[in-house]
């Protein structure tokens, strides 16, 4: 069974520029999720979907970052400009169903972002 | 923001050697994980205690949690140069997945 795609997986821009990222969930998975991890950190929930809705994005920083899951499979994350305090790993995440407690999470290999 | 905290953040030990790592936490939960990331295979879940639950295997893990303290432990018998990784505790609450920072395990040959 194929994991978690996700793409690029690493990324170099200058500041003001925009970045997208993409993720391909689990087949079947419900819930995508999109983490940053900044270094010698863990990762921080940024937004949460159960199918296409966007259940909890109250840690989404809105007024540079938005994300996308048209028809409930992928899923795109935008940063437009980036600043430089932009520079992670963005992790994907997805699970079958959240709405049930200690569903497991599956990671994709994440994309490393460096914003000069 | 961050709920759990590891102790201690980094352990260097020899391989054969059982490595042994702490997490507290801040809030009630329903559940706490142990994830574990190196470069090779990025973020993996390792295993899963309930918070009625004091204790729970899984091949040479054993994980332990006091929810009267807050507290979990991670136990990895006969540690391999595999298991260099970093290990993370998560708790589950209100539908979200809190991270700590990590422990950093070195396994040396």
């Amino acid at each position: 069974e194929a994991g978690v795609v996700q793409s690029p997986r690493y990324k170099i821009i200058e500041k003001k520029q925009p970045v997208a990222f993409w993720c391909n969930p689990i087949s079947g998975h419900n819930t995508l999720y999109w983490y940053r991890q900044n270094l010698g950190q863990g990762p921080e929930l940024l937004i949460r979907y159960e199918n296409e809705e966007a259940v909890d994005d109250s840690q989404l920083p809105k007024d540079r970052f938005s994300a996308e899951r048209l028809k409930g499979v992928d899923s795109t994350l935008k940063i437009q400009p980036a600043e430089l305090g932009d520079s992670a790993v963005y992790l994907c995440a997805s699970s079958l169903d959240q709405q049930r407690a200690g569903e497991t999470q599956y990671f994709g290999p994440g994309t490393r972002l460096l914003v000069l | 923001s961050q709920q759990g905290e590891e102790d201690p953040q980094a352990l260097s030990i020899q391989e054969g050697e059982n490595a042994t790592m702490n997490c507290s936490y801040k809030t009630s939960i329903n559940n706490l994980q142990w994830y574990r990331q190196n470069s090779g295979r990025g973020l993996v879940h390792l295993i899963l205690i309930r918070s009625n639950e004091r204790e729970k295997h899984s091949g040479r893990l054993r994980v332990t949690l006091d929810t009267s303290k807050k507290s979990s432990s991670l136990l990895i018998t006969a540690s391999r140069a595999a298991d260099t990784a970093s290990y993370f505790c998560a708790t589950e609450g209100n539908n979200r997945l809190a991270f700590g920072k990590g422990n950093q395990v070195v396994v040396i040959p």
